[in-house]
């Protein structure tokens, strides 16, 4: 499975815009980039994913690269409840069905 | 989010018992996981039910034992445990036909050996 890397932890005040990386040298032509988080004590959930085209819905905004090798997860503003690990995943179409393969994400601590 | 449900939150068990854990999804999935995250490690597959069918068993051992019934119903049973099977236990399912292959999670039951 192609790997991704990503800080392992960010911070950010209320209301501001939050950027969170990730790195994904080796992605592979048919893999789709998936971004999942998990808030203290639940399980994850999840967040966002796409191709190649830039993404919005109503949690937050997925931006790509043009060469595919990274991307990055746009919070517009951020909220005490948005603290969480944020992973970013990488998934071929054929893998439905399969486990995720998560990394250690980046913690991510708003205050207020 | 009650798509998935997990029974019990949490669980204390001696090593010499036996207990289950249940879990449940209402969304009409026909794939069902079962991830571990122990303190401080990232969630790590131990099990995958296709249709209804073990697809994937993670090297877990045998005193974790599936379950799957049916679609909508997933257990893992557990029995002579070690105090280092302490950790987070998170069921998830997601629809094989679901072209953004999303993996819907439960809030997961906290499990403690003593």
């Amino acid at each position: 499975d192609a790997k991704t890397t990503q800080p392992n932890s960010m911070e950010s005040n209320e209301e501001e815009p939050v950027h969170l990386p990730c790195n994904h040298s080796t992605i592979s032509g048919t893999d789709y980039i998936h971004w999942y988080r998990q808030l203290p004590s639940q399980g994850p959930e999840y967040v966002i994913h796409g191709l190649t085209s830039n993404v919005n819905n109503r949690m937050a905004s997925l931006a790509i690269a043009e060469d595919r090798k990274s991307s990055t997860l746009i919070l517009h503003r951020a909220t005490l409840r948005d603290a969480a690990v944020y992973y970013c995943i990488l998934r071929d179409w054929s893998q439905a069905g399969t486990a995720l393969i998560f990394g250690k994400g980046t913690t991510l601590s708003v205050s207020s | 989010e009650t798509g998935v449900t997990q029974t019990p939150r949490h669980l204390v068990m001696g090593m010499t018992n036996k207990k289950s854990l249940k879990c449940e999804q209402h969304l009409g999935h026909n794939a069902m996981y079962w991830y571990k995250q122990s303190a401080k490690k990232p969630l790590e597959l131990m099990f995958v039910y296709s249709l209804e069918e073990r697809v994937e068993n993670n090297s877990v051992p045998s005193r974790f034992s599936p379950e799957c019934p049916n679609s909508s119903h997933l257990f893992l049973h557990l029995h002579t445990l070690q105090p280092e099977d302490s950790a987070l236990y998170l069921c998830a399912s997601s629809s094989l036909a679901d072209s953004t292959d999303t993996q819907y999670f439960g809030p997961g039951t906290r499990l403690t050996v003593l």
